[in-house]
């Protein structure tokens, strides 16, 4: 497809699983981002890949986050022994220059995770 | 630190009028780049407008319009000749010079027909 791709669309588990996040962003485009975004908030900044490099990883709550771009292309977003609070909308999206450039972010639908 | 704020939590406008949206921020940087997005209800962002901040004369995409005052950090959004289309969530954005975006919390558009 054209657009940044993620999956799943929604995902439930109880409270303890891990899961797994996954997002496939535009052909080509170098920098990759994952967004948590809370029930009537604004997204917030949680990692950020160059290529297959994780130059930017501040925004991560805990340790229980974990995520990596291997190839430089698609990416994965892991949360292991999830908590409630970890209920959000996770979005990934992806430019085409290495950040500093004006280039827009290109959003995918985001993943919606709900944690019981 | 960077913030953004929208103290507008909900707004709505009448098909066909015209809607501002403020937006202002706080930072000490002096380039940087600030952007209005849109989410609709399907919740997708898609990039509405975007603005350098060494660019004095304000940015235009057709009906949009936005009104940057960099001394006062203020970055509104004009919709002109709004449609039902434009209904959705408003972010603004900004982003510093090699570093990660910051949203503000949003505003919610709606179109009345």
């Amino acid at each position: 497809g054209a657009g940044v791709s993620q999956s799943p669309r929604y995902k439930v588990a109880k409270r303890g699983q891990d899961v797994a996040l996954r997002c496939d962003p535009i052909s080509g485009h170098v920098s990759l981002f994952w967004y948590q975004q809370a029930l009537g908030q604004g997204p917030e900044f949680l990692t950020y890949f160059q290529n297959e490099a994780q130059l930017d990883k501040s925004g991560l709550p805990s340790d229980r986050f974990f995520a990596e771009r291997p190839e430089g292309s698609v990416s994965t977003l892991k949360i292991q022994r999830t908590q409630q609070e970890d209920s959000a909308v996770y979005l990934c999206a992806s430019s085409l220059e290495a950040q500093g450039s004006n280039q827009p972010q290109h959003f995918g639908d985001g993943t919606r995770l709900s944690i019981l | 630190a960077q913030t953004v704020t929208q103290s507008q939590p909900e707004m709505s406008v009448q098909e066909a009028e015209t809607v501002t949206l403020s937006c202002t921020y706080d930072t000490s940087e002096n380039n940087y780049y600030l952007f209005w997005y849109k989410q609709p209800p399907s919740r997708q962002m898609i990039l509405v407008i975007r603005q350098e901040a060494y660019k004095q004369q304000n940015a235009t995409e057709n009906r949009f319009s936005v009104n940057f005052q960099k001394a006062a950090k203020s970055f509104s959004l004009k919709i002109s000749d709004s449609q039902l289309g434009d209904t959705a969530m408003y972010f603004c954005a900004f982003m510093k010079w090699g570093n990660q975006f910051y949203f503000g919390t949003g505003t919610s558009l709606t179109v009345i027909p």
